[in-house]
Formats: C-alpha cells, sequence, structure tokens
C-alpha cells in the first residue's frame, strides 16, 4: 500500500528564513510525487513535480529515494508563501494520486 | 474561462436524504476524480474516472456514488448510507491516464448534515 506522511501540521516562519516542508511515502515500485498548494480562497493547484527538477517560485523539492522523502525547500520565505501545502504520491495504480495530510505554513514578517 | 466547476459551493443535507454534487469541466480532459477533504487528513480518494462511462471505487467509496455519461461532467451522489457525511468535497480532472499529468481541482463544495 501506499502512504504519504507530512509530519508538520504547521510551520511558522519568519520572512526571509529557510522554509522545509517534510514528506515521507510509503511506496515499493517506482514513485511519482508531487505538491501541491492552496492559497486562501484559492483553488488547490499544482506547485511541482519530481520529475520535471524545476524550480517554481523558489520552491525546490529533491527526490531522495533512499530516505524515501520528496521534501520541500525554499532559501527566503516570503509572506505570499503562507498556504496549505500537501505533498502527493502517484504510483499503485494509474490516477490514484495519494495526498499527505497537509501542512499550514506561515509567514510572519 | 475555462476550468472545472463545482456546485453548489454550500449545501446542507438532513440525514436520511440522499445528496448530489456537481462537478463540471470544460478542458477536455478524460479524467475526473473526487476527494474528501477533513481537518488534519488530507485529501482522500473516493471514486475516479478514466473515461466516460467507466468509473472506479477510490479508497472511501463506501456511502458514494458516482456516474460519468458525459464526458464533461461526474456527479457525486452521497447516500444516507454514508455515516458521517460533512465535509468538504473536491473535485478534480486531469487530461490523460499518465501518471504524471497534473491535477486541476474546483472551489469545492462544504457538505453539512444537519
Amino acid at each position: 500500500a501506499q502512504r504519504v506522511t507530512q509530519p508538520e501540521k504547521l510551520l511558522s516562519v519568519f520572512k526571509g528564513a529557510p522554509v522545509e516542508l517534510k514528506c515521507n511515502y510509503s511506496y515499493s515500485g517506482s514513485p511519482e510525487l508531487f505538491w501541491y498548494v492552496q492559497y486562501s480562497r484559492q483553488r488547490l493547484q499544482l506547485l511541482l513535480r519530481h520529475i520535471s527538477r524545476e524550480s517554481i517560485k523558489g520552491f525546490t523539492a529533491d527526490l531522495n529515494k533512499g530516505e524515501t522523502s520528496f521534501h520541500l525547500k525554499k532559501p527566503f520565505a516570503q509572506e505570499e508563501d503562507s498556504a496549505m501545502y500537501y505533498c502527493a504520491l502517484g504510483g499503485d495504480s494509474w490516477g490514484k494520486l495519494q495526498f499527505g495530510a497537509g501542512t499550514q505554513v506561515v509567514v510572519t514578517p | 474561462d475555462g476550468g472545472i466547476t463545482q456546485s453548489p459551493k454550500y449545501l446542507f443535507r438532513k440525514e436520511g436524504q440522499n445528496v448530489t454534487l456537481s462537478c463540471e469541466q470544460n478542458l477536455n480532459h478524460d479524467a475526473m476524480y473526487w476527494y474528501r477533504q477533513d481537518p488534519g487528513q488530507g485529501l482522500r480518494l473516493i471514486y475516479y474516472s478514466q473515461i466516460v462511462n467507466d468509473f472506479q471505487k477510490g479508497d472511501i467509496a463506501e456511502g458514494y456514488s458516482v456516474s460519468r455519461e458525459k464526458k464533461e461532467s461526474f456527479p457525486l451522489t452521497v447516500t444516507s448510507a454514508q455515516k458521517n457525511p460533512t465535509a468538504f468535497y473536491l473535485c478534480a480532472s486531469s487530461k490523460d491516464a499518465r501518471l504524471n499529468t497534473e491535477a486541476f481541482f474546483g472551489q469545492g463544495t462544504r457538505l453539512t448534515v444537519v
């Protein structure tokens, strides 16, 4: 069975400080991993996916198969980064994206 | 304006009644999904559909039913058999069956049983 764990429910950081959101997964096959974000009063939307190896809004995430992790990082947090972040795993079968419980990020000035 | 639309935004239901949540997309996507979002539990998959006239149970399908008679529509019925229906429901769609295809979400429907 596949499972996604986001251990932090709430992450509070100061503007300009680094932020790291942890995501660990459990899956025996080759995983597809994503980060989705939900800003206040907006729809849930894709932030980035591991297969693209891209940086979006200053965020990066590296898939570490040895540690089964896909942590999301940003070196300098901005107030507009305040949102709910979900890590998601695809792999068990087509289309079954498994989401973590989510981490609420609050960036204070 | 292309996208995925859920209606209504808020829905109240009496215990023992069935209720249907609407989800429509004009993105020409083959795949559609229903998730339930509860505080502290993230999103849990209820049902998904890869193509018209086909759908599969997700992780928490009991007490729910769906249909996919048209490509653009994927309504979810919450039946009286669902023991804890009060929740926020999210509909999503994606272009095709590939795993790394981006999912697009609706604004959600908040269902409250009174």
